[in-house]
């Protein structure tokens, strides 16, 4: 079965804070692709970032970073020094090979100034 | 500009009356999926497309119909809207990796659909 579980369903912040959103997954598959998306409070859903399950890597682009760890099978998000601007719900998503796309709960993040 | 269309934004109707939620994307993206969401549920893929004539259940199909006859268009028809129908509806679309595996999703603006 697939699955992605985001267990934090809001936090909320003081501005330049760090926050971590944490996404556990589930699948079966030797082969995957995780996502996450961001949807601001315009409703509009932005790519953010993709990795395949054979890139332990972990990635960091601006104060944005992602730590994967097949290990635990997670793929948390991290906001370093967040601002009023992060505020949306986080969706971490999954995606086997065959194309069946998982989407969690999502996470609603409140960044305050 | 890259972009993936749907239409109506809104739309409010009744039990049982058929309805069609129209996505066109300008991108030449192989791969077209419908998505739902709900509160406290995220998004729930309903149906998606790898290619022409070519679709795939996903998470929650029942009660949707999907058809691809052009690589461009991916309507999602409500053959007998029912209120549990009621939520807002994501189209997106996605190149194809060499492994046939899914790129990074462009979404739809969504549609809002209240059935009453």
């Amino acid at each position: 079965a697939q699955k992605v579980t985001q267990a934090q369903t809001e936090i909320s912040v003081v501005e330049k804070e760090d926050v971590t959103l944490d996404c556990v997954y589930e699948t079966r598959d030797t082969t995957y692709y995780l996502f996450w998306y961001k949807q601001p409070p315009s409703g509009e859903l932005v790519f953010l970032i993709r990795r395949n399950s054979f890139d332990e890597q972990n990635e960091i682009s601006g104060r944005y970073s992602w730590n994967f760890q097949k290990s635990t099978s997670s793929f948390n998000f991290t906001i370093t020094a967040s601002q009023v601007v992060d505020s949306a719900v986080y969706f971490c998503a999954l995606s086997p090979n065959n194309n069946d796309m998982r989407f969690g709960a999502g996470t609603r993040l409140t960044v305050k100034p | 500009e890259a972009q993936v269309t749907q239409n109506p934004r809104y739309l409010i109707t009744v039990t049982g009356k058929k309805l069609t939620v129209t996505c066109s994307q300008n991108m030449n993206h192989e791969y077209m999926s419908w998505y739902r969401q709900d509160p406290g549920l995220g998004l729930r893929q309903i149906y998606y497309s790898m290619n022409v004539e070519v679709t795939d259940k996903g998470d929650v199909p029942e009660g949707y119909k999907v058809s691809r006859k052009e690589k461009r268009n991916f309507p999602l028809i409500l053959e007998s809207p029912s209120p549990n129908q009621t939520s807002l509806y994501f189209c997106a679309s996605s190149f194809l990796g060499r492994r046939g595996e899914t790129g990074e999703l462009f979404f739809g603006e969504g549609s809002r659909l209240t059935v009453l």
